[in-house]
């Protein structure tokens, strides 16, 4: 699976737009891109993914560049349990592809 | 989503004892699980994949035979962490992909904290 690079860290205010940015330039055409995030001695929570078009839920919104070589998550309203590592992934579909975790970006709204 | 759940949630033992670690997906059949690994200040290490019914396959590194992996049904798996030491201290947690509630994504269990003494 392609690697992917994110700043390790980045905060916003308590009800403004956060967004994290994703780097990865060597995805392949059937990789997608995935966001997690971990909050605090828990397990991972699915938020978004995506192939190529905009994607958005209640959670958050995604957006990838045309050539699919960057992605930015978009949390419209950040609140304070927002605060949290939030990991950019990409992953091929098919029984044997895997969720490989990097080091994540650390979101951490403030009041 | 798709729930997934781990028991427990948190085990201290003794060195030299084993643990056995429960993995249950409650919507949806899971015809793959996963096991991870977490150090504190570090991110998730996959150790190893299992498909219902068939042995786990382990990511380099990882002692097949001290961390026994079962996946006898489509609802349940579990990590077995034999002789335990202090270093196997870690939160490890669960992962579980398919059926029709969880299609091709992945959801993750709220881990299981192991401390051993």
């Amino acid at each position: 699976d392609a690697k992917t690079t994110q700043p390790p860290s980045m905060d916003c205010a308590e009800g403004r737009a956060a967004n994290l940015p994703c780097n990865h330039s060597t995805i392949s055409g059937n990789e997608y891109v995935y966001w997690y995030r971990q909050i605090h001695s828990q397990g991972p929570q699915y938020i978004i993914h995506g192939l190529k078009n905009n994607e958005t839920n209640e959670m958050a919104s995604l957006i990838i560049t045309e050539d699919r070589k960057s992605s930015t998550l978009i949390l419209p309203h950040a609140t304070l349990r927002d605060t949290a590592v939030y990991y950019c992934i990409v992953r091929s579909t098919g029984a044997n592809s895997k969720l490989t975790f990097g080091k994540g970006i650390t979101l951490s709204v403030r009041p | 989503g798709a729930v997934v759940s781990q028991h427990p949630s948190r085990v201290i033992c003794k060195s030299g004892t084993s643990v056995k670690i429960e993995c249950r997906s409650l919507d949806f059949q899971a015809t793959t699980m996963f096991w991870y690994r977490q150090f504190p200040k570090q991110s998730l290490m996959l150790m190893a994949t299992s498909n219902e019914g068939s042995k786990a396959t382990y990511e380099q590194g990882v002692e097949k035979d001290k961390f026994l992996i079962n996946h006898a049904s489509l609802t349940l798996s579990t990590l077995t962490v034999t002789s335990a030491h202090p270093e196997d201290s870690s939160f490890y947690i669960c992962s579980a992909r398919g059926g029709l509630a969880g299609g091709d994504e992945q959801f993750f269990g709220p881990g299981t904290r192991l401390t051993v003494l």
